[in-house]
């Protein structure tokens, strides 16, 4: 079965610095996606970026990018420049590949970013 | 265009009634999920519909839980003999048949007094 683990309950940062949150996970299939999703306080959750395994290369979406280490099962968020629009819970999920497309999530971290 | 919606956006009942959690999902999505977010956690899979049919049902926690997709477009959530244990947010998804990125509705908050 897999597993995401999120280590980090709750992160702080300042406005306009960088921060980076962690997540790994345990799983044997050799195809599958991992996301970052943020979900402020209005419940809503919003994809932030997402990475395929097969893909070496890390995704990167405007301020947000990861560190995806394939060998470690190592998937953590870079928030850069960050915005107190930012805060609210981010959610790393993981995704099979191929006929069953659950999302297992971790437990969340809460990102405070102040003013 | 509209996102996933979910209806009502909060419910409070009392324990042992029945009650029924609706999905609108967004035009032209053929897959559907339902997940359970307890407080405190992250959100846990129930079902999933891939058109009118389960795919898959292995996270109903128990034969209270079911789900209905008759027309392959709206979904409802039955929860029968509810428990204070049922109290979560439920929220609603769906996505495309690349089935990559999932979009959330907003959820229900059910409250079983």
């Amino acid at each position: 079965a897999q597993t995401v683990t999120q280590s980090q309950p709750e992160m702080s940062v300042q406005e306009a610095e960088t921060v980076t949150l962690s997540c790994t996970y345990d799983t044997s299939e050799n195809n599958y996606y991992l996301f970052w999703y943020k979900q402020p306080p209005s419940r809503q959750m919003i994809l932030v970026i997402r990475q395929e395994a097969y893909k070496q290369q890390n995704a990167t979406e405007n301020r947000f990018s990861v560190n995806f280490q394939k060998a470690a099962k190592s998937f953590s968020l870079k928030i850069s420049d960050s915005q107190l629009g930012d805060t609210a819970m981010y959610f790393c999920a993981f995704m099979r590949g191929g006929a069953t497309n659950k999302l297992i999530f971790g437990t969340g971290t809460l990102l405070a970013v102040q003013p | 265009g509209a996102g996933v919606s979910q209806t009502p956006s909060n419910k409070v009942t009392e324990k042992g009634k029945y009650v029924e959690l609706r999905c609108d999902p967004i035009s032209g999505h053929t897959a559907l999920y339902w997940y359970r977010q307890s407080l405190g956690q992250g959100p846990e899979f129930l079902i999933y519909f891939q058109g009118t049919g389960a795919a898959d049902d292995s996270g109903l926690p128990n034969d209270r839980f079911f789900a209905v997709r008759p027309e392959g477009s709206v979904s409802t959530l039955k929860i029968q003999r509810t428990e204070r244990g049922d109290s979560a947010v439920y929220l609603c998804a769906s996505s495309t048949p690349s089935h990559n990125e999932q979009f959330f509705g907003p959820g229900t908050r059910l409250t079983v007094l």
